[in-house]
């Protein structure tokens, strides 16, 4: 079973570039958020679905988009990356809502902007 | 605004130890309140949560948490801390539907 899996889980990208992360589940989860990960910071939403074709701004969505086209996949883009993107991404999905649902995270996507 | 405050940026317990993870949240009406830790490299798993009734709560590996109003706390315990709970340990909490807010994290080090 692979839960949540996040691709690449490496990259490194020039400022100005564009990339998109990868986030696929097999739980057949409704809820899927991206997280970013800095020290001192803790975890900060940046969007999330509450199913297929839905996304929603989290707390930091600012220079992010995202789409849901399958239920099973959560995609985050960059469309110009800048050094304060450097950052881990986190991926979760939860059959219930955050209140009742426990969230299944990915192991992370490490992103470093130059 | 609401958020939930981990004082304990960094801990240290030797193993065998008891130990105690401080979290203290700020809301006017009770939040749905969480423990998340994080092993090095890996991603977050759910270790407890409180929504309500019984304060205390039991969550997986031996972790429980305690629930107090007064104290606007939901602190973590372990009555012995062996050296495989040395990780990043995440309060959060939600009144929302889909917005789970974690706090800054406490990290353990366990010492043999």
């Amino acid at each position: 079973n692979a839960g949540v899996t996040q691709t690449p889980k490496f990259r490194v990208l020039k400022t100005g570039q564009s990339m998109t992360l990868l986030c696929a589940q097999d739980m057949n989860h409704e809820y899927m958020y991206w997280y970013r990960q800095d020290p001192g910071m803790g975890l900060r939403l940046i969007h999330y679905s509450v199913g297929e074709g839905t996304t929603a701004k989290g707390e930091v969505p600012d220079g992010y988009n995202v789409s849901r086209l399958k239920k099973q996949n959560f995609l985050l883009g960059l469309e110009s990356a800048a050094p304060s993107q450097t950052s881990v991404y986190f991926c979760a999905s939860s059959y219930r809502d955050s209140r009742t649902g426990e969230l299944f995270f990915g192991e992370g996507s490490r992103l470093t902007v130059l | 605004a609401q958020s939930v405050t981990q004082p304990d940026i960094h801990i240290t317990v030797s193993e065998g130890a008891s130990l105690e993870l401080r979290c203290n949240y700020s809301y006017g009406a009770t939040p749905y309140l969480f423990w998340y830790v994080q092993s090095p490299g890996q991603g977050l798993q759910l270790l407890l949560k409180y929504f309500s009734g019984d304060t205390l709560v039991q969550g997986i590996k031996g972790f429980e948490a305690e629930f107090k109003r007064s104290q606007s706390s939901f602190n973590l315990r372990k009555p012995s801390v062996h050296w495989s709970d040395a990780a990043e340990y995440f309060c959060a909490y939600t009144r929302g539907a889909s917005k789970l807010t974690f706090g800054t994290g406490t990290r353990l080090q366990v010492t043999l």
